[in-house]
């Protein structure tokens, strides 16, 4: 049973344009949802995250929307550069407060912005 | 701050050898270490949690005798791989816990021949 559900698989955008990628989850104790960003070979790096009191959360250029009635939320990137381009992951967990928590994760999206 | 290393970032062994994968959190102290596999293409899988001076928890369907892991302090957690074999080639990527967020190390590519 996936938990987390990431869209979409791939996407191309132009240098410049905005990326946009979607995830829904399940279980509604998710209370942590963070986004990673994985080039190949490398280890996943903490992008950005948000919890459920706030709707939006942007730093710099990278947005994350939450909808916690619709159980989704979004990573939005503005101005989309070549060297964005790499797999995100969204991810979530329960148990804020705590250490001792598991991320879910999406399956990932590979984005690559064309120049 | 919240850098994690991994060591090695890669390893090559002969079938039926152990490898063990270190995990340290250098600038943090972290209770709650993760260890996850990557085929390529493909998403995170958690293999266990280690938490400081206790035993690791598996997840559902991996072998715990296959893949030892050892959280001796708060900084350094280690997992081997015993009696390695082609299938157990792959990517091997730690986390560390620091106040709720995961920091992940580099990886270790592990190809057993």
């Amino acid at each position: 049973q996936q938990q987390v559900k990431q869209s979409p698989q791939s996407l191309i955008v132009q240098k410049g344009g905005i990326s946009i990628i979607n995830c829904a989850y399940e279980n509604t104790a998710f209370d942590y949802f963070p986004w990673y960003q994985q080039f190949p070979g490398k280890g996943p790096a903490l992008l950005i995250a948000i919890r459920p009191d706030v709707s939006e959360k942007k730093e710099g250029r990278f947005t994350i929307s939450f909808n916690k009635s619709a159980k989704q939320f979004s990573l939005h990137i503005m101005d989309s550069q070549p060297g964005d381009s790499a797999t995100y992951f969204c991810a979530a967990s329960k148990g804020s407060g705590g250490s001792n928590y598991k991320l879910t994760f999406g399956k990932g999206t590979l984005l690559t912005v064309n120049p | 701050g919240a850098v994690v290393s991994q060591h090695p970032s890669w390893v090559i062994c002969k079938s039926g050898t152990s490898v063990k994968i270190e995990c340290r959190s250098l600038d943090f102290q972290a209770t709650t270490m993760f260890w996850y596999r990557q085929f390529p293409k493909q998403s995170l899988m958690l293999m266990a949690t280690s938490n400081e001076g206790s035993k690791a928890t598996y997840e559902q369907g991996v072998e715990k005798d296959k893949f030892l892991i050892n959280h001796a302090s708060l900084t350094l957690s280690t997992l081997t791989v015993t009696s390695a074999h082609p299938e157990d080639s792959s990517f091997y990527i730690c986390s560390a816990s620091d106040r709720g967020t995961q920091y992940f190390g580099p990886g270790t590519r592990l190809t057993v021949l």
